[in-house]
């Protein structure tokens, strides 16, 4: 069964330190990948997304994520987080289905910055 | 260019009541899917709808329902609510018409139906 995991539930990070959010998943093909960012009380913004070919992905607002087949992963970064980075992130794979799509999420993890 | 708009935005019902959310999708959108996202969870599938016919369905129960509009949007509809049921409800859009490799399955998302049932 298809299902994405996100190892860490809480995570603190330092202003201007570097950050990784991890994600695993499992699909049987060659998956399409997302990490999402949630602000309290907000609906889900699209960061990333990995589709084919390169598989380092640059997204919104600095981020970056790396594909590995052979690790199942798909581990989001940061070089230099801002206060404005604390939000709930979520990382999910594509399900394909008779054409059509939908997403399976992680449980997500809370990334809180400290001054 | 219009994202996916959601209301109400935040509503309360009783046990036993009945509810309907509502959803427009993104402008030149086709598909509209629903996630229910419960506090401190990820957001779980509910269901997709596209050509007003649901295409694939979660594992909820028959509570839920839905139906998709000529000009592609949606409703939701949870009937004999439970405190179980108290969740923000997320509505995403994508577009389908193009299927196969080009469908991509990027999700637009609105930014919710918070539902508190007491």
């Amino acid at each position: 069964a298809q299902s994405v995991t996100q190892p860490d539930i809480h995570i603190t990070v330092s202003e201007g330190a570097s950050l990784e959010l991890r994600c695993n998943y499992s699909y049987g093909a060659t998956p399409y990948l997302f990490w999402y960012v949630q602000s309290p009380g907000q609906g889900l913004q699209l960061l990333l997304k990995y589709f084919s070919g390169d598989t380092l992905v640059q997204g919104i607002k600095g981020f970056e994520a790396e594909f590995k087949r052979s690790q199942s992963s798909f581990n989001l970064r940061k070089p230099s987080v801002h206060w404005s980075d604390a939000a709930e992130y979520f990382c999910a794979v594509g399900v394909r289905s008779g054409g059509y799509n939908k997403l399976i999420f992680g449980a997500g993890t809370r990334l809180a910055v400290h001054p | 260019d219009a994202g996916v708009t959601q209301s109400p935005t935040h509503l309360i019902k009783t046990r036993g009541q009945q509810v309907t959310l509502r959803c427009s999708p993104k402008s030149g959108h086709d598909t509209v899917s629903w996630y229910q996202q419960a506090l401190g969870q990820g957001p779980q599938f509910i269901f997709q709808y596209y050509e007003e016919e649901e295409r694939q369905r979660g594992n909820f129960p028959d509570r839920f329902s839905g139906h998709q509009f000529p000009n592609y949007s949606s409703e939701l509809n949870v009937n004999a609510l439970l405190l179980g049921d108290s969740a923000l409800y997320l509505c995403a859009s994508s577009l389908v018409r193009g299927r196969g490799p080009l469908n991509t399955g990027e999700l637009f998302f609105g930014e919710g139906s918070r539902l508190t049932v007491l």
